[in-house]
């Protein structure tokens, strides 16, 4: 069965520090990776989609990278703001049974 | 950018009240779901539909129904509500069947 971790479960940075968030998988078998944003009381934002055959996905200052084989992702901010406060979740399709697996979020604060 | 555009932000209904909760998408996506997110249980999925008049169970379908008469709309409906069942529903659609999630912005349900 396929359990996806998200550590740490917060994270407190100073404003303009570069940061990694971590998203783990215990079966590599996955169609795709994907990264939202969930501001407080919120709906969740896609933020980047990686299939399966990918090793990287960039959006501005977001990169999302993957290791199918080890079952890792990231997602690097580089100089973070403020405004980038918020729970980021990941969550994994699996192709097996067409579900998506999901991540407990990692709160993600940035202190000014 | 597709839409997903859920009709409340906020709602407070009464126990045993027959609660309608309605989500609608712009860009002609086949596939919507409904899920419920709850602190320390994450989300869990309640149901979600591939085409027209189709839906298929999530983990969690108990004491909920679904309807979806046209492709752009898909209701969830509470028969009774309860007070377990307050929480934030969040609406998701997607074009295929491989993730590309795109959320609403929640409806968050209080049952009193």
């Amino acid at each position: 069965k396929q359990e996806v971790t998200q550590i740490p479960a917060a994270l407190s940075v100073p404003e303009g520090e570069n940061l990694v968030l971590n998203c783990s998988f215990t079966d590599s078998a996955i169609y795709n990776l994907q990264w939202f944003r969930q501001d407080p009381g919120k709906g969740l934002t896609s933020l980047l989609l990686i299939q399966s055959s990918q090793r990287e996905q960039t959006s501005g200052r977001l990169n999302a990278s993957l290791d199918k084989s080890s079952g890792r992702s990231t997602l690097y901010i580089a100089a973070s703001q403020p405004g980038d406060s918020a729970t980021y979740l990941c969550a994994v399709f699996m192709d097996s049974n067409y579900q998506l697996i999901w991540g407990a979020g990692t709160k993600l604060i940035i202190k000014p | 950018d597709v839409k997903v555009t859920q009709s409340s932000r906020y709602l407070v209904k009464r126990t045993g009240e027959k609660v309608f909760l309605e989500c609608v998408q712009d860009m002609d996506h086949e596939n919507m779901f409904w899920y419920r997110q709850d602190p320390g249980l994450g989300l869990r999925l309640i149901y979600f539909s591939y085409d027209v008049k189709m839906k298929e169970k999530g983990d969690i379908p108990e004491g909920y129904s679904v309807s979806r008469e046209k492709k752009e709309r898909f209701s969830l409906i509470l028969e009774s509500a309860s007070t377990n069942q307050t929480s934030m529903y969040l609406c998701a659609s997607s074009l295929d069947d491989r993730g590309g999630y795109t959320f609403g912005s929640g409806t968050r349900l209080t049952v009193v």
